[in-house]
């Protein structure tokens, strides 16, 4: 099947600071992908998507961005705050929206 | 704002049994999903649901499970006789239609298989 990895399991950071979570994957089918955060106890939460025809993408304090080229997706969380401490996962979607590989999580922790 | 409910928080159960656990989507979707996440591991597909009937499933969605809407509200997955690897959280979510991608999750059920 897909394998959507993460390079780094922990990021710490100082609030304020600019987060990077890079995530690469395998399948070079995907044509859609998500970011999603999960605070502890919590279920995933929606932050950002992006389709394949794009390669970056921006929200609220946050930019996705897609290199189609080495397979790699990046989550750029600016000025980032305590309350963006969790665990980021990346997942991949292929074709349609029925079923979905997520990778095994970079925890942020934001330091005061 | 709308969200994605799911009963019990946690179930605790014996190896062999059955379990029932129930989710209640945002009332005007028509896609649903279950997904389990073990512990300190990563979010992994179980099935995805429309129109009542399965669309997609991944391996990990044997026999031993199957999923329901049995009303206009509740989405359930059951595992027919429990096994202690099953031991995980369980995710339900729902999106609205072809034209959103965005799914959303429910807090999960947190099952513990002794």
């Amino acid at each position: 099947g897909e394998s959507v990895g993460l390079h780094l399991p922990t990021l710490s950071v100082q609030e304020g600071d600019n987060s990077i979570i890079n995530c690469a994957y395998s399948n070079s089918a995907s044509d859609y992908f998500i970011w999603y955060k999960q605070e502890s106890g919590k279920g995933p939460q929606f932050i950002i998507d992006i389709r394949s025809n794009m390669d970056k993408r921006q929200g609220q304090r946050v930019t996705v961005l897609l290199n189609k080229t080495v397979k790699h997706l990046s989550l750029q969380i600016a000025a980032t705050q305590p309350g963006d401490s969790a665990v980021y996962f990346c997942a991949e979607n292929k074709d349609n929206f029925n079923k979905f590989y997520f990778g095994s999580g970079t925890k942020l922790n934001v330091k005061p | 704002e709308p969200e994605v409910t799911q009963t019990p928080s946690h179930q605790v159960t014996q190896m062999g049994q059955e379990v029932i656990l129930r989710c209640v989507p945002i009332s005007n979707h028509l896609y649903f999903y279950w997904y389990r996440q073990i512990l300190g591991q990563k979010v992994e597909f179980l099935v995805s649901f429309y129109n009542n009937e399965i669309s997609e499933k991944s391996e990990i969605f044997d026999d031993q499970f199957s999923v329901e809407r049995p009303d206009g509200s509740n989405f359930t997955l059951k595992i027919r006789s429990t096994k202690l690897e099953d031991s995980a959280m369980y995710f339900c979510a729902s999106r609205s239609g072809p034209s959103t991608d965005t799914q959303y999750f429910g807090p999960g059920t947190r099952l513990t298989v002794l």
